[in-house]
């Protein structure tokens, strides 16, 4: 079964970093793209982040461009977001996702269940 | 940047109804990549549609898009009470991969 597993949330400090991880399992990694999207308590979705399935092409939101870098190890399946200077506007659940169909950007089919980012001193 | 308006912000419906959702962009949606989700409360979201109007695997032929230039239509036909939920629309034609605001279906 195809599954996204998240872990690495918590509550920080203003100013700190956290790493969020996502591992992939049940389907082929390496043939996926992959994207974070983080949603603030009681708001809508916001689009985070993009690595492409051979990891080369990344993209940001403009919000954490500079602060936050994607990357991915295929050899492990697992994605990461390593959060730096973390701002209380960056407390949300972040959720990893992956395209619905390979070798395709087709819109997040896979979602993993989300991590909880709290940024507060 | 290009950015999504979601109407109306809230729709009431009754089961059985037809529903249709509307998403406007700012500009032309490259290659007309723009995805459909579901999130019911304290669910991730769900993938209903994707390229303007294909129907992402599982999802029922209630849910159809279309578009015509820069706007985009879903519609929900014989509601359920499972549909009562928020719609989200994305485009990932170009970074940033913007999302709508939502639109919250309810009863």
């Amino acid at each position: 079964q195809e599954h996204l597993m998240q872990s690495g949330g918590g509550v920080v400090q203003p100013g700190r970093s956290l790493r969020l991880s996502c591992v992939a399992s049940g389907f082929s990694f390496t043939n996926y793209n992959l994207y974070w999207v983080r949603q603030a308590p009681g708001k809508g979705l916001e689009w985070v982040s993009f690595v492409s399935d051979d990891g080369n092409t990344k993209y940001y939101a403009a919000s954490v461009q500079g602060r936050f870098t994607i990357s991915r190890d295929n050899s492990k399946n697992t994605m990461y977001m390593q959060m730096n200077a973390l701002r209380p506007e960056d407390t949300a659940l972040y959720y990893c996702a992956r395209d619905e169909y390979k070798y395709d950007t087709s819109g997040c089919g896979l979602w993993g269940q989300g991590t909880l980012v709290t940024v507060s001193s | 940047e290009i950015v999504l308006t979601q109407s109306p912000g809230i729709l009431s419906a009754s089961p059985g109804d037809r529903a249709t959702l509307s998403c406007r962009a700012s500009q032309r949606v490259s290659r007309n990549y723009l995805a459909w989700y579901q999130q019911r409360p304290g669910q991730p979201p769900r993938l209903l549609i994707y390229g303007a109007y294909s129907r992402a695997t599982g999802i029922p032929d209630k849910f159809s898009g279309s578009v015509f230039g820069t706007d985009f239509t879903l519609t929900i036909n014989r509601l359920e009470p499972e549909d009562f939920a928020v719609y989200y629309c994305q485009q990932y034609g170009t970074s940033p991969f913007t999302f709508g605001p939502g639109t919250r279906v309810d009863i």
